[in-house]
């Protein structure tokens, strides 16, 4: 079956550490996001990528770092520059184009724990 | 810049009644999306149903039905019938039908429906 895999579900951070979480998908989707949930805050964009090689920042990219050298996959680094990382991480693909309204896939998300 | 407001933090219904979860937005666009989204307590994100912006039939599906009033610029969810497993959290999202805009979608801050027995 297709669908997107992130992992690991569960991820603790010490000080100063950058870590990654991954992203996979199989549905030969164009485009892939990351999202940051907080409580009462919703979901906000951190980066988002429509072709191989190329991505963009979203509204809170800063102390993140991501990389789409493969369609499938999204990687995303939460540096030691983001000071305050914990919080529920979702990753999310889509097909593109003018009239294809499709909404988003999402994987199960990551759990990412300051230690 | 869109915003999508969700005025209700949380929200309560009985087994087998109705509520109404309200969302609005603001844009300048004429030509958008919208969607709600459902997150259980797995936290698993599941799309309940989708509104285009171009179409003036309300969409349906199944037990779950919006009231779109794109001059309001309102897009609120009705569950019928609730059961136990529509206790979630509800989040309602807007996509520009931009297609420069890489199909980024704008969430509210979610309403979480409690269901009681």
């Amino acid at each position: 079956d297709g669908g997107i895999t992130q992992s690991p579900k569960y991820l603790f951070r010490k000080e100063g550490q950058n870590v990654t979480l991954s992203c996979e998908q199989n549905l030969n989707h164009d485009a892939m996001y990351w999202y940051r949930q907080d409580p009462g805050q919703g979901l906000r964009l951190i980066y988002y990528s429509q072709i191989v090689n190329d991505f963009q920042k979203g509204d809170i990219a800063e102390g993140y770092s991501v990389s789409r050298e493969k369609k499938e996959s999204f990687p995303l680094t939460v540096t030691s520059a983001q000071k305050n990382p914990t919080a529920f991480y979702l990753c999310a693909s889509t097909i593109q184009g003018p009239g294809k309204n499709y909404g988003y896939t999402f994987g199960s998300g990551t759990r990412l724990t300051v230690v | 810049a869109q915003t999508v407001t969700q005025s209700q933090p949380e929200m309560s219904v009985q087994e087998a009644e109705t509520v109404t979860l309200s969302c609005t937005y603001d844009t300048s666009e004429s030509d958008y999306y919208l969607f709600w989204y459902k997150q259980p307590p797995s936290r698993q994100m599941i799309l309940v149903i989708r509104q285009e912006a171009y179409k003036q039939q309300n969409a349906t599906e199944n037990r779950f039905s919006v009231n779109f009033q794109k001059a309001a610029k309102s897009f609120s969810l009705k569950i019928s019938d609730s059961q136990l497993g529509d206790a979630a959290m509800y989040f309602c999202a807007y996509r520009s039908g931009n297609t420069g805009t890489a199909s980024k979608l704008t969430f509210g801050t979610g309403t979480r429906l409690q269901v009681t027995l």
